[in-house]
């Protein structure tokens, strides 16, 4: 159990389009869900907390109109890179909270590279 | 939450036991040891978590001292799959609201 799906698991876009992450938590529901980043050779740095029904809760330094976070459903989070430009090129991964375990659990990863 | 001190690497011999420590000098009393692992280009994946009795599952023992200011983790049969960055993150239970914090890790290298 506790299973948390990505999609797609890679993306290839031009500079100044739009990517849409989905992040599914699919054998139980999740009223949190968390977003991170991940640079090369770098740990998992939180980028925003996902709370269903509610506004994301963006970390300091991450801009909230350019990274559209919407949690729609208990079992669904999406992330929205706005006019993505190379640097945002990155392994974005979420997370869905399972409050029976008290513990997050992690998606496989999104591949971000922008052209 | 309290930090949690590391290894930055280590390697083990193949059907060896691994054992990965963490210093946590800081933890408080109501904070849990966390592990997770990070196998490269996946998401991390919980291991085992524990206050301050030892836990063991079907992946891994986690060993924590008496005092609580340190911790270690147990791989009894290491595998080539075990080569990962392996994290120990300290935290209090029931907040819901993120405070994982994923420092450095050690990276484990597994050897044939």
């Amino acid at each position: 159990g506790a299973v948390v799906s990505q999609h797609p698991s890679w993306v290839i876009c031009k500079s100044g389009t739009s990517v849409k992450i989905e992040c599914r938590s699919l054998d139980f529901q999740a009223t949190t869900m968390f977003w991170y980043r991940q640079f090369p050779k770098q740990s998992l740095m939180l980028m925003a907390t996902s709370n269903e029904g509610s506004k994301a809760t963006y970390e300091q330094g991450v801009e909230k109109d350019k990274f559209l976070i919407n949690h729609a459903s208990l079992t669904l989070s999406t992330l929205t890179v706005t006019s993505a430009h190379p640097e945002d090129s990155s392994f974005y991964i979420c997370s869905a909270y399972r409050g029976i375990t008290d513990t997050q659990y992690f998606g496989p990863g999104t591949r971000l590279t922008v052209l | 939450d309290a930090k949690t001190t590391q290894p930055p690497s280590m390697d083990c011999a193949e059907g060896r036991a691994a054992n990965l420590p963490c210093n946590h000098s800081t933890i408080s009393g109501n904070e849990y040891v966390y592990w997770y692992r990070q196998i490269h280009s996946q998401g991390p994946q919980y291991i085992i978590h524990g206050l301050k009795n030892n836990e063991t599952n079907e992946m891994a023992s986690l060993i924590i001292t008496e005092d609580r200011k340190s911790s270690t983790l147990i791989l009894p049969h290491a595998t080539l799959r075990d080569t990962a960055v392996y994290y120990c993150i300290v935290r209090v239970p029931q907040t819901g609201a993120n405070n994982l914090f994923f420092g450095t890790g050690t990276r484990l290298t597994v050897i044939p």
